[in-house]
């Protein structure tokens, strides 16, 4: 069974840190273009950050290029993305997923709230 | 920054077909993928390639490509259907991810 669980997610405050980890199994992990997508509350899916396969390759959206540092470690099957700086808009639910590939691989979701 | 066209909303009634436009200038160039979200929900592949169709997946649901749109139809609607379903593709590129706004299909 394929499987992908978020975890990180919170409560933090404006200019914070937080580190989103999504462990991934039941497929292989390191044949795919991995992403981070986040869906504000009731709002629309908006795309953040992929990478590629090994990782050397990296794309942001523009909102969020200079704070977060999307990674992986095909090793361990684990997507991270670093978010620092962090803002009241980019509280949403955060999903790791493989957008763009005949699977279409989601996970459930983390939550950030960015709030004082 | 690229962008995709959806329509905010499309209603039919139980067994009609419903469609479901999307629009982008490098659709003619990048496949497009099409996801159905249930509230509450994480979002489920229902067409990928611009029309073919993953396992599970209904055969009511069929994708096309046209120029720059791409239409998501569902045949014979029912009531389960009702959801919001999103495009998504890649900007000219192939580099970025990129979602349409969305269309909420109510089913009336």
């Amino acid at each position: 069974e394929v499987q992908l669980v978020e975890s990180g997610g919170g409560l933090v405050q404006p200019g914070g840190s937080l580190r989103l980890s999504c462990a991934a199994s039941g497929f292989t992990f390191s044949s795919y273009w991995m992403s981070w997508v986040r869906q504000a509350p009731g709002k629309g899916l908006e795309w953040v950050a992929n990478i590629k396969q090994d990782g050397s390759e990296k794309y942001y959206v523009d909102s969020v290029k200079g704070r977060f540092t999307i990674s992986r470690d095909n090793a361990k099957n684990s997507l991270y993305l670093q978010m620092n700086s962090l803002r009241a808009e980019d509280t949403a639910v955060y999903y790791c997923a493989s957008p763009g590939s005949s699977r279409g691989y989601w996970g459930q979701g983390t939550l950030v709230t960015v709030s004082s | 920054s690229y962008e995709l066209t959806q329509p905010p909303s499309v209603s039919v009634s139980p067994g009609q077909t419903a469609r479901i436009t999307c629009s982008g200038d490098a659709l003619p160039k990048q496949y497009a993928y099409w996801y159905q979200q249930k509230p509450g929900q994480a979002p489920v592949l229902v067409i990928y390639k611009d029309s073919e169709r993953p396992s599970g997946i209904p055969e009511r649901f069929s994708g096309s490509s046209s120029g720059t749109t791409v239409t998501l139809t569902i045949s014979g609607v029912q009531a389960e259907d009702e959801a919001d379903y999103y495009c998504q593709s890649a900007d000219s590129s192939g580099t970025s991810v990129v979602f349409g706004g969305g269309t909420k299909l109510t089913v009336l």
